[in-house]
């Protein structure tokens, strides 16, 4: 079955350390997402990757990386600069950029010791 | 702020029909989306419709559009517990894809 795969579905950060959230589509999609979801808001763009090698931050990207090796993966490491990191992370993928709907994983619940 | 606007709360009793409201800002929107958020999990696309269509009917679901009043609806019909979700109207531009907050439907025996 083709799908978005986020891991781990929780994880726990101390200070000062920084995390990796995975993210792998089998869905061959060009375009890949990354969402904050605070509760009780929306969802807020940290990344996007419009195609393999190219990433364009979002609304919210300070604190956090990613990089596109693989039209696969879309990693997002969450740095001890993000003050504020928790919260649950959704990962999203779409055939190409330009409405498309998008598709989610099930997130990933990120808290900090 | 948002630029999606949805009211934040919806109570309903089973078997009565739910209607989540939405209104959006930007007229040139092309698409605009329906997910489900149910607790712990991801956004499941429900539906969507084309800015240039005014209702779209899938099986429980209809969307109704008004584009003069940039406003969106989405009723439920028969309404069950396996209901009871966060409901997300999204619209989609050339370039950007914009949510609401949420509408936290609660399905009441």
């Amino acid at each position: 079955d083709g799908g978005i795969t986020q891991s781990p579905k929780y994880l726990f950060r101390k200070e000062g350390q920084n995390v990796t959230l995975s993210c792998e589509q089998n869905l061959n999609h060009d375009a890949m997402y990354w969402y904050r979801q605070d509760p009780g808001q929306g969802l807020r763009l940290i990344y996007y990757s419009q195609i393999v090698n190219d990433f364009q931050k979002g609304d919210i990207a300070e604190g956090y990386s990613v990089s596109r090796e693989k039209k696969e993966s879309f990693p997002l490491t969450v740095t001890s600069a993000q003050k504020n990191p928790t919260a649950f992370y959704l990962c999203a993928s779409s055939m190409g950029f330009s409405n498309q709907p998008q598709h989610f994983g099930d997130g990933t619940r990120l808290s900090i010791l | 702020g948002e630029d999606v606007e949805q009211s934040l709360f919806l109570s309903v009793r089973e078997g009565d029909s739910s209607v989540i409201n939405c209104t959006y800002t930007d007229s040139s929107s092309t698409y605009l989306y329906w997910y489900k958020q149910e607790p712990g999990a991801g956004l499941q696309l429900l539906t969507y419709i084309f800015s240039n269509m005014d209702m779209k009917q899938d099986q429980r679901l209809t969307v109704l559009l008004n584009k003069k009043d940039k406003h969106l609806s989405l009723r439920i019909a028969d309404t069950q517990t396996g209901d009871s979700a966060i409901y997300f109207c999204a619209e989609s531009m050339s370039n950007d894809m914009r949510f609401g907050a949420g509408t936290r439907l609660t399905v009441k025996p």
